[in-house]
């Protein structure tokens, strides 16, 4: 079965660290560019992160450069998000998505989306 | 506030047509055919409905369309039906540092 499964999400203290894990089964996962997307409670979605197929690329938004790390293990088939001096502006349902375009590179669409792990950053 | 700008809400009746707009910049949506359009159920995951502003992925009914005009893309449902109320939200990939922009989401309501 097709799917992405994260974890790793709870309850932090500002300024402390998280690290999100996904794992991904169904496809080959080493061929694809993986996105961070996240959802603020009732709030719209906003792309976190992006790391190339093979790991040599990654780029950030602007809100989180600096704080998180996005990284991955292909012989494990997954994703990870390091995030640290996390803010309370962080809290978020965290999905990992797939990008469309495989070997092609990065086509900025997301085909396949895990259901997502909820971080929520209060003192 | 969002980059992309959609309406808050929308709805029609079963069997009608509505079409969602989302509104940007000559820097994002106007600039590159990268618009992509997702839907997205209360406690799901978003799902990919349209990229590269026209594009169906395998699976998706042919009900739902893209197109775009200038600065606006724009997300056309035919034949509304029950399991089409959900939110709907657009992206554009951007060349600027943001890379990728999202609007606000749109709820649709099936009357």
């Amino acid at each position: 079965q097709v799917q992405l499964v994260e974890s790793g999400g709870g309850v932090v203290q500002p300024g402390r660290s998280l690290r999100l894990s996904c794992l991904a089964s169904g496809f080959t996962f080493s061929t694809y560019g993986m996105h961070w997307v996240r959802q603020a409670p009732g709030k719209g979605l906003e792309w976190v992160a992006v790391v190339w197929y093979g790991g040599t690329n990654d780029f950030y938004a602007d809100s989180v450069k600096g704080r998180f790390t996005i990284s991955r293990d292909n012989s494990k088939d997954t994703l990870y998000v390091q995030m640290d001096n996390l803010r309370v502006e962080d809290t978020a349902v965290y999905y990992c998505a797939r990008d469309r375009a495989g070997l092609r590179g990065i086509d900025w669409s997301f085909d396949l989306w895990g259901r997502g792990t909820l971080v929520t950053v209060s003192s | 506030q969002s980059a992309l700008t959609q309406p808050a809400s929308v709805s029609g009746s079963p069997g009608q047509s509505i079409t969602i707009s989302c509104t940007g910049t000559s820097s994002d949506v106007g600039g590159y055919n990268y618009v992509s359009w997702y839907q997205q159920h209360p406690g799901k995951p978003p799902k990919l409905l349209i990229y590269d502003v026209t594009r169906r992925p395998s699976g998706v009914p042919s009900r739902f369309s893209g197109s775009k005009s200038g600065n606006t893309a724009s997300l056309t449902i035919s034949g509304l039906q029950a399991e089409d109320e959900a939110d709907y939200s657009c992206s554009s990939h951007t060349p600027s540092s943001i890379f990728v922009v999202f609007g606000g989401g749109t709820k649709l309501t099936v009357l």
